[in-house]
């Protein structure tokens, strides 16, 4: 159990719309992290946020962005759904404060765009 | 440059047996440390066991332990008494830099998918 809960599992989207991925972590995590990771692939990082500021982001254009909130629940928001946007889309969290040694993720939110 | 490096695509195993799973990393950044993950088919990334740059010991959690050789930047994870339950993708990430106030930001390898033979 991560405590980490994404929303939702799974969904199908068309091509030219947008969708909205939820995550929630659990409390006192204030770093959450957003993964794309595409069948057969390793994850590849899209963006962190801490205490609700992005502060990293990966190779991803701006179609792709995030909220962080002060209940420890995050968005990931894309744009302009691309067929290639088909992935398993991940959050991580963990508490900086203590130690960042332990990462967790959630189980994932499956997008099919059509 | 590949900076996590996971050489099996993929390995069958007896059940019982140990297994090691290989991963070389590359990093300049003195201060780093090593995630291991499993990932069944339902999807979620399941953290197994962390290995920091400065740790002494090799870490271990259960039947999950890190084989840690710095200095050919190798981190490899062995399970013993593997299991069917062991099934799985797993990934070995790394991360660069371990401020309290730095990038979280993991790099992944491509994976290694272990099947566990009865």
């Amino acid at each position: 159990e991560t405590g980490v809960t994404q929303s939702p599992t799974h969904l199908i989207k068309t091509r030219g719309q947008q969708v909205t991925l939820r995550c929630s972590s659990q409390s006192g995590h204030n770093t959450v992290s957003w993964y794309q990771q595409a069948l057969g692939q390793g994850p590849q990082f899209i963006f962190q946020y801490y205490r609700e500021e992005e502060n990293g982001r990966g190779n991803f254009p701006p179609r792709f962005s995030g909220l962080q909130f002060p209940n420890y629940s995050s968005e990931l928001n894309v744009n302009a759904l691309e067929l290639d946007d088909s992935a398993l889309y991940l959050c991580a969290s963990t508490q900086t404060e203590f130690s960042g040694n332990t990462i967790y993720f959630g189980e994932g939110s499956w997008l099919t765009v059509v | 440059a590949q900076k996590i490096t996971q050489t099996q695509p993929g390995m069958f195993v007896q059940e019982k047996e140990a297994v090691t799973l290989d991963c070389t990393y590359d990093t300049s950044d003195p201060s780093y440390g090593l995630f291991w993950y499993k990932q069944p088919s339902s999807g979620e990334m399941i953290f197994l066991i962390y290995q920091g740059s400065y740790d002494q010991q090799n870490a271990t959690e259960g039947r999950y332990s890190l084989n840690f050789q710095k200095a050919r930047k190798s981190a490899n994870l062995v399970i013993s008494a593997s299991q069917l339950g062991d099934s799985a993708m797993y990934f070995c990430a790394m991360r660069e830099g371990l401020g309290v106030d730095s990038n979280y930001q993991l790099i992944w390898g491509a994976g290694t998918k272990l099947i566990i033979k009865p």
